[in-house]
């Protein structure tokens, strides 16, 4: 069954300094990823997907994420972040043709002046 | 193009009231979704519908909840009677078939049973 894990559950940063939210995910055949934002009271925006090719793929806002097979994890990372990217992140994993996304427990996102 | 459209936004009850919500997926999307949230985790599915039939209810209550979509467009979902461990928020979604069907998300309906 497919679970994802997502290792912190708050990281705080000062505003310019990069970020990274790491995710690990496990699956036994092969996946579709996907980070998701979420912002006070609001619904989840999706932010990036991996669906196959390149493994480093690029969503809005800046972030982008690096799918990596042997280490079954799906990053997400920003050179520079903002007070406005103060949110959750959620990953996400769905299996080949099954529709189920299974999601982390998200990460609270807390970018200080 | 205009989003999944969830309502009420915010509902507050007291325990043993019914409650319902409604969802409008994006236009032509045919599976449509509803998510349980509960606070500090990450949305949890409780049924999906491939136009008008729930292909998978299995993590769906069904001693109080229920939920119906008429003519595989607009969705319902209620729970009767509400119980004050069903705050939390629900969330609706919608995607296209076949996969990798991105999920695209309403903005939820906050629930406080008092």
């Amino acid at each position: 069954a497919q679970s994802v894990t997502q290792l912190d559950s708050q990281v705080p940063v000062f505003e310019e300094a990069p970020v990274e939210l790491r995710c690990n995910y496990s699956s036994s055949v092969s996946v579709y990823l996907f980070w998701y934002v979420q912002y006070p009271n609001q619904g989840l925006q999706l932010l990036l997907k991996y669906l196959s090719g390149s493994t480093l793929v690029k969503g809005i806002n800046g972030f982008e994420a690096e799918f990596n097979k042997s280490q079954t994890s799906f990053h997400l990372r920003k050179p520079s972040v903002h007070i406005s990217d103060t949110a959750e992140y959620f990953c996400a994993v769905s299996e080949g043709s099954n529709y189920k996304l299974t999601f982390g427990k998200g990460t609270l996102l807390t970018v200080n002046p | 193009e205009a989003g999944v459209v969830q309502s009420p936004r915010y509902k507050i009850i007291e325990k043993k009231q019914p409650v319902a919500f409604w969802c409008n997926p994006i236009s032509g999307h045919n599976t449509l979704y509803w998510y349980l949230q509960n606070l500090g985790q990450g949305p949890e599915l409780l049924i999906r519908y491939e136009n008008e039939e729930a292909v998978d209810d299995s993590q769906l209550p069904k001693d109080r909840f229920s939920a119906e979509r008429l003519k595989g467009v607009d969705s319902t979902l209620k729970i009767q009677p509400a119980e004050l461990g069903d705050s939390a928020v629900y969330l609706c979604a919608s995607s296209l078939d076949p996969p990798p069907n991105i999920q695209y998300f309403g903005a939820g309906t906050r629930l406080s049973v008092l």
